[in-house]
């Protein structure tokens, strides 16, 4: 059974870089098969899809993202990781990562709050 | 980007009431819409698939039907269990992907 793993640090001050990192098991992150998506929600507001990367290494973001983004796989480890750099409040919030498959968020993550202050 | 704009954005409703939600794209997605149950403090779950497709496991009360740009999620008679926050999310030509605002089912 597919499980995922959020994790990272919980407090993150403004303008530094928020790095997180979600441990798969019960199945290969490098699956061609599938994708994987980083998504948050902040408090009191609805999902907010971050950007997926699929087997081949190509990463996608959402265009209006205020701080810069980067989704990276690492293979030998079996994790997806997320870097937000030059955090704001407004990067306040729980991430979920996901394995996705056909555009559909199949497998989710728990979810890792993170408040920056 | 697409925008999805989902109502309402909250609902009052009894144990056995029908529910539905809509979900309107601000443009001509197909059938790529999905449709997912969130309670707090829990992660997201598929509930439904292209548009109509029950995943595997999930109450035959959900359902889901449209195509285009407007779609409705219905459930058929509310249990409790259903009390949740969902959202609809589209994947036209793949990505960026979006979601609708959500719509809070609280009981009445």
């Amino acid at each position: 059974q597919l499980q995922l793993q959020e994790s990272g640090p919980a407090l993150v001050k403004p303008s530094e870089t928020l790095s997180l990192t979600c441990s798969v098991s019960g199945g290969a992150i490098n699956n061609r098969g599938y994708y994987w998506a980083w998504i948050r929600r902040p408090p009191g507001k609805g999902l907010e899809w971050i950007g997926s990367i699929y087997y081949s290494g190509t990463a996608y973001y959402k265009p209006s993202l205020k701080s810069p983004v980067t989704i990276s796989v690492d293979a030998s480890k079996n994790q997806l990781s997320l870097k937000v750099t030059s955090v704001t409040a407004a990067d306040t919030a729980v991430y979920f990562c996901a394995r996705g498959h056909n555009g559909a968020l199949e497998e989710w993550g728990q979810g890792t709050q993170v408040t920056v202050s | 980007d697409i925008q999805m704009t989902q109502s309402p954005s909250s609902l009052s409703a009894s144990v056995g009431d029908r529910v539905t939600i809509t979900c309107q794209a601000s443009q001509d997605i197909s059938n790529y819409l999905n449709w997912y149950q969130q309670k707090p403090g829990k992660a997201p779950k598929l509930l439904i698939y292209d548009a109509s497709i029950l995943r595997t496991g999930v109450p035959s009360r959900f359902s889901g039907s449209g195509s285009g740009s407007t779609f409705t999620f219905t459930i058929s008679s509310l249990q409790p269990e259903d009390f949740a926050t969902y959202f609809c999310q589209q994947y036209d030509n793949g990505p960026p992907l979006s979601f609708g605002g959500g719509t809070n089912i609280q009981i009445k």
